[in-house]
């Protein structure tokens, strides 16, 4: 089976830096995805890791290491507006089940 | 970043009644479109892949004929939920990725309510 772990809530303040962990089993892998969703909206891509390593994004950056089967979304200079869920991914079938990140001014 | 369009957003429909919804890859072709539902509070689930020009996939769990999947161009797919029952309310989403790019597009989503 496959399977993702991640936490499912993270409290921070506006300006701080946060990151979001996500641990994941399966049976076949070919990289990692994350994915941002407002309350009431649709999910909205964010990054891609197929190898190990970081990947950096103006704020957002996505770090992967397959050895640990472990990565990481790390979010910089966070905004009130980056109150969302992330999520993790597999491919297109398997999702982790989301951390509800919450910014506190 | 590329578009997918979702129709309609929201409906409301009587139980027994069927529903369909459109999805659309507005700047660029889709040989294969994805489905999902999602519940308050939860992860997405996916439902089936629709292939444009052959049947869906359905994951398991997911009663095919219940859920009719139509994929009959390369830049739309249909989803028509048939003889729906309230507990079918949910968060309806599809999704696309252009050729040969890693980057998922989702659509906004169609939230269905059966009263």
């Amino acid at each position: 089976g496959q399977s993702l772990e991640q936490p499912s809530e993270v409290t921070a303040v506006e300006g701080a830096i946060v990151q979001i962990n996500c641990t994941y089993q399966t049976s076949g892998f070919y990289g990692l995805s994350w994915y941002q969703q407002h309350d009431g909206g649709a999910p909205t891509f964010l990054s891609y890791n197929a190898l190990d390593g970081l990947e950096e994004t103006g704020r957002f950056s996505s770090f992967l290491s397959r050895s640990d089967s472990y990565g990481y979304l790390l979010l910089q200079e966070l905004q009130m507006k980056d109150s969302a869920s992330y999520f993790c991914a597999v491919g297109k079938s398997t999702f982790g089940d989301g951390t509800t990140l919450t910014v506190k001014p | 970043g590329a578009v997918v369009s979702q129709h309609p957003s929201r409906v409301i429909c009587k139980s027994g009644t069927s529903v369909k919804i459109e999805c659309r890859s507005l700047d660029f072709q889709a040989t294969t479109m994805f489905w999902y539902r999602q519940f308050p509070k939860q992860s997405l689930m996916l439902m089936a892949t629709s292939n444009e020009g052959s049947k869906a996939t359905y994951e398991q769990g997911v009663e095919k004929d219940k859920f009719l999947i139509n994929h009959a161009s390369l830049t739309l797919s249909t989803l028509t939920v048939t003889s729906a029952h309230p507990e079918d309310s949910s968060f309806y989403i599809c999704s696309a990725s252009p050729p040969h790019s890693y980057e998922q597009y989702f659509g906004p989503g169609t939230r269905l309510t059966v009263t």
